[in-house]
């Protein structure tokens, strides 16, 4: 059974700060992994998606990457803005059924 | 291209009824999953339905079933309500598993 976990749980930086959020998973026979964001309350905006096949993937201050071998994946994102608070969760899709598994999230607050 | 639609976006209902939540999927997306998110935790999978079948379950009672329509969008039914059903519903289409999944905004659902 695959089992997501992300670390840390919660993270508060000043505003410009680049930031590294992780999640590390147990089964390294992935589909793909998914990372989103979530705003309080809200549903979840996909941010990117990396194929097993690939090493990682870029969108604007945002860069993912995936170390499948090691069942590692970081999100890294870039001169961090205030508008960059919400929680970030990561997915895991592998086994054969498609179906995503979720890590708990890292809550971030950036402040100005 | 309509993203995924859920409705209603908050409900309350009573400990002991029954409700049911509603997902339109993103157009050209023939695959629905089910969500539950409880406070503070990260997504726990329900069911998924592929081509109006029901093709994997999570760790949820029968009192949980589903339905998908011919155009692909999907019921969720919660029978005999219970307070810890209290939680944000969350629906998400794909295509197939490698192409990632689209999230609609949630239903909150408050047992009382």
């Amino acid at each position: 059974k695959q089992e997501v976990t992300q670390i840390p749980a919660a993270l508060s930086v000043p505003e410009g700060e680049n930031l590294v959020l992780n999640c590390s998973f147990t089964d390294s026979a992935i589909y793909n992994l998914q990372w989103f964001r979530q705003d309080p309350g809200k549903g979840l905006t996909s941010l990117l998606l990396i194929q097993s096949s690939q090493r990682e993937q870029t969108s604007g201050r945002l860069n993912a990457s995936l170390d499948k071998s090691s069942g590692r994946s970081t999100l890294y994102i870039a001169a961090s803005q205030p508008g960059d608070s919400a929680t970030y969760l990561c997915a895991v899709t592998s086994g054969g059924s498609y179906i995503p598994t979720f890590g708990r999230g890292t809550s971030l607050i950036v402040h100005p | 291209e309509t993203g995924v639609t859920q409705s209603p976006t908050h409900l309350i209902k009573t400990r002991g009824q029954q409700v049911t939540l509603r997902c339109s999927s993103q157009s050209g997306h023939n695959t629905v999953s089910w969500y539950q998110q409880a406070l503070g935790q990260g997504p726990q999978f329900i069911f998924q339905y592929y081509r109006e079948e029901e093709n994997g379950r999570g760790n949820f009672p029968p009192r949980f079933s589903g339905l998908q329509f011919p155009n692909y969008s999907s019921e969720l039914n919660v029978n005999a309500l219970e307070l810890d059903d209290s939680a944000l519903y969350l629906c998400a289409s794909s295509t197939t598993g490698s192409t990632g999944y689209t999230f609609g905004s949630g239903t909150r659902l408050t047992v009382v």
